[in-house]
Order: C-alpha cells, then sequence, then structure tokens
C-alpha cells in the first residue's frame, strides 16, 4: 500500500530564512503534487511533477522530484508571512493514476 | 469559469440522518473526484468519475455512501445513517483528462454530525 509521509509537519520560521518540506513515499509512482492550503480554504495546486529530476520553481517555491529514492522536496528561498499555509504533497499511484494519496501535510508558520 | 462549486458550505445533522451534497465542477473536466479531509490530516481519496462512470471508490468507504454524477455534470454524495466519525470536510476536484491531471478543488463542504 502506498504511503507518503512528509516531515516536518509543523514549521515555523524566520523571514528571510531558507527551508526544505521532504515527502516521501513508499511505492514507485510517475506523478507527484504539491498543494498549498490556508485556514479554512480549499487546495490550490502548486506543482506538479511527473519525472526523475523534474525541477519547477514559482517564486520562492522550488520543488523537485528523485522517483529513484521516492524523495520529493519543497524548498523555500528568503521567505515570507505570505507564504504561512499547509503544504501538501499527494503521490498518484502508477497503476491506478486516479487514486492520489495525499501526506498529513506541513504546517508552515512564516514569523516577521 | 468559476472554479468548482460546492453546496452547501456547511452542514450540521443529527446521527441517523441522510445528508447529500452537492458539485459543479469546472464545465470543460470530464474527471471529477470526492475526498474527505479531517482535521490536521491530507485529503483521503474516496470516490472518482470519468464523466458519468463511477470507475474507482475507495475500498475504505462505507456502504452508507454513495456518488452520483447522472449527467457527466454535476456530483453528488450521499451519506445514509450518518455516524459522528463522518465528521469531515468533503472536497470534490475536477481535472481534464491529460498527461499532468491537474486537479482544481472546490472549497468544500463541512459536515458535523451531532
Amino acid at each position: 500500500e502506498l504511503k507518503v509521509e512528509q516531515n516536518p509537519l509543523f514549521l515555523s520560521m524566520q523571514e528571510g530564512k531558507n527551508y526544505t518540506i521532504y515527502c516521501n513515499y513508499s511505492t514507485t509512482s510517475d506523478r507527484l503534487y504539491w498543494y498549498r492550503q490556508d485556514p479554512g480554504k480549499s487546495l490550490e495546486s502548486l506543482f506538479v511533477l511527473l519525472s526523475n529530476g523534474a525541477v519547477k520553481q514559482e517564486g520562492r517555491l522550488m520543488a523537485s522530484l528523485d522517483t529513484k529514492a521516492r524523495l520529493s522536496t519543497l524548498h523555500i528561498t528568503a521567505a515570507v508571512h505570505d507564504l504561512s499555509a499547509t503544504y501538501f504533497c499527494a503521490v498518484a499511484l502508477e497503476y491506478n493514476n486516479n487514486d492520489m494519496r495525499f501526506g498529513a501535510g506541513t504546517r508552515l508558520t512564516v514569523k516577521p | 469559469d468559476t472554479g468548482v462549486s460546492q453546496d452547501p458550505r456547511h452542514k450540521i445533522t443529527k446521527r441517523g440522518q441522510n445528508v447529500t451534497f452537492r458539485c459543479d465542477p469546472i464545465s470543460e473536466h470530464n474527471r471529477l473526484y470526492w475526498y474527505r479531509q479531517t482535521l490536521g490530516q491530507g485529503p483521503e481519496f474516496l470516490t472518482y468519475f470519468q464523466n458519468e462512470a463511477q470507475l474507482e471508490k475507495s475500498r475504505l468507504l462505507s456502504d452508507r455512501f454513495s456518488a452520483e454524477r447522472p449527467k457527466g455534470s454535476f456530483s453528488t454524495l450521499e451519506i445514509q445513517r450518518t455516524e459522528q466519525g463522518d465528521s469531515a470536510m468533503y472536497l470534490c476536484a475536477s481535472s481534464l483528462s491529460g498527461m499532468s491531471e491537474k486537479l482544481f478543488f472546490g472549497s468544500g463542504t463541512q459536515l458535523s454530525v451531532l
């Protein structure tokens, strides 16, 4: 059974600092997603990673995928308060792309 | 394009009652998903439609749950004989079939079973 683990689950950062969120998954997959969720809101898609070595960047966020290690990272550069949210990674099952498994989420708080 | 709409936003019900939620996906999207999210957890897959066909249903999903997408447009999720453990946020998402399968989520229906 596919398991998706994120760490850390809680992250408190100072503005301007860098940090990385990790997403490990237990079986092979060919698609990995990162989503953002603000309190009381729905999920917003950030990145879709489709192949080994894929790297995508949007503003202060950069996501990468290593399918051999079954690991994705979400790197935050020079954090700002607006990045405070919960970040989820989600992995699509290789044999059933319609069943996407989410990690428990990383609750990020960026302090001034 | 108004995005994925869900109704109602909140539902409070008594244990044992039936509830029904509605989801209107983005109009050109042929795929529709239902997820459930509890506090502090990631969304949990419930079921998936391609057009009007329900192609996938979670093995963990109780028989009290049923979903329909009668004309391949909007979808309904019904929970019969609700239990307190059903309290959660029910999220609908839609997508257009293709390589990236980016999901667009609605704002969800928050169910509270008393």
